[in-house]
């Protein structure tokens, strides 16, 4: 089965600590995958997202990195967090159905349980 | 720009109350319009997505539609369990694989 795992669940980190967030996929391979942040009383805002190995694309500029190392490995890295960096980070995956929804390609787009990072 | 503009921000029902969720949009070319349902402190779960304006699609007590500006999300006599964040969110043709989200609607339905 396809599964996605996110961790860690939550973190509190200090001013200037680095960070590093982990996503992980299963039962897939080549998945397109992004990293979401959501903070409060705002949409979740795309940060990366990545087609590939070694390919990642950044849509917002920021103290912020990701990478990925593996096909279904994606990491969201900082190497001095900022308070502005506190927010739900979520993880997601394209996933592709060619069921019963026909021929338009219906992709779902299935989240992790997300990490609340809180910087102090 | 594309935008997404979800209304109210926040609903308070009362159980049994039906009502509906707005998410407008502007993208240059729609290629799917996705709801999700997000409880506090978990990841979006998946609820609905719509292709084509005219389009509708039902999952128990909600129907989610579909016009050429916006979609609504229904929500047929509503149970406590209901209550959530629902969050609307587009794909655009030109603007690569990415969802674009609003910012949500909280609903509350108390018994």
């Amino acid at each position: 089965s396809q599964t996605i795992h996110q961790w860690p669940a939550t973190l509190v980190q200090p001013v200037g600590s680095p960070l590093s967030l982990e996503c992980t996929v299963e039962g897939t391979s080549n998945p397109n995958l992004y990293w979401y942040r959501q903070a409060a009383g705002r949409g979740l805002q795309l940060l990366f997202y990545s087609i590939g190995i070694d390919q990642i694309s950044s849509e917002v500029p920021q103290n912020l990195s990701a990478s990925r190392p593996q096909d279904r490995q994606f990491i969201l890295s900082s190497k001095k967090l900022l308070l502005s960096d506190s927010g739900f980070y979520l993880c997601a995956w394209r996933t592709e159905s060619r069921d019963r929804e026909g021929p338009r390609a219906p992709w779902g787009y299935t989240f992790g349980s997300g990490t609340r990072l809180t910087v102090v | 720009e594309d935008q997404v503009t979800q209304s109210p921000e926040a609903l308070r029902l009362q159980e049994g109350e039906s009502s509906s969720l707005n998410c407008s949009y502007t993208v240059s070319g729609l290629r799917g319009l996705f709801w999700y349902r997000q409880d506090p402190g978990k990841g979006p779960e998946f609820l609905f997505t719509l292709y084509s304006a005219g389009e509708e699609k039902e999952k128990e007590r909600l129907k989610a539609t579909l016009t050429k500006k916006e979609s609504f999300l229904h929500i047929t006599a509503p149970k406590p369990e209901d209550s959530a964040t629902y969050l609307c969110a587009v794909q655009d043709n030109q603007a690569g694989t990415a969802l674009i989200f609003g910012k949500g609607t909280t609903l509350s339905v108390s018994s």
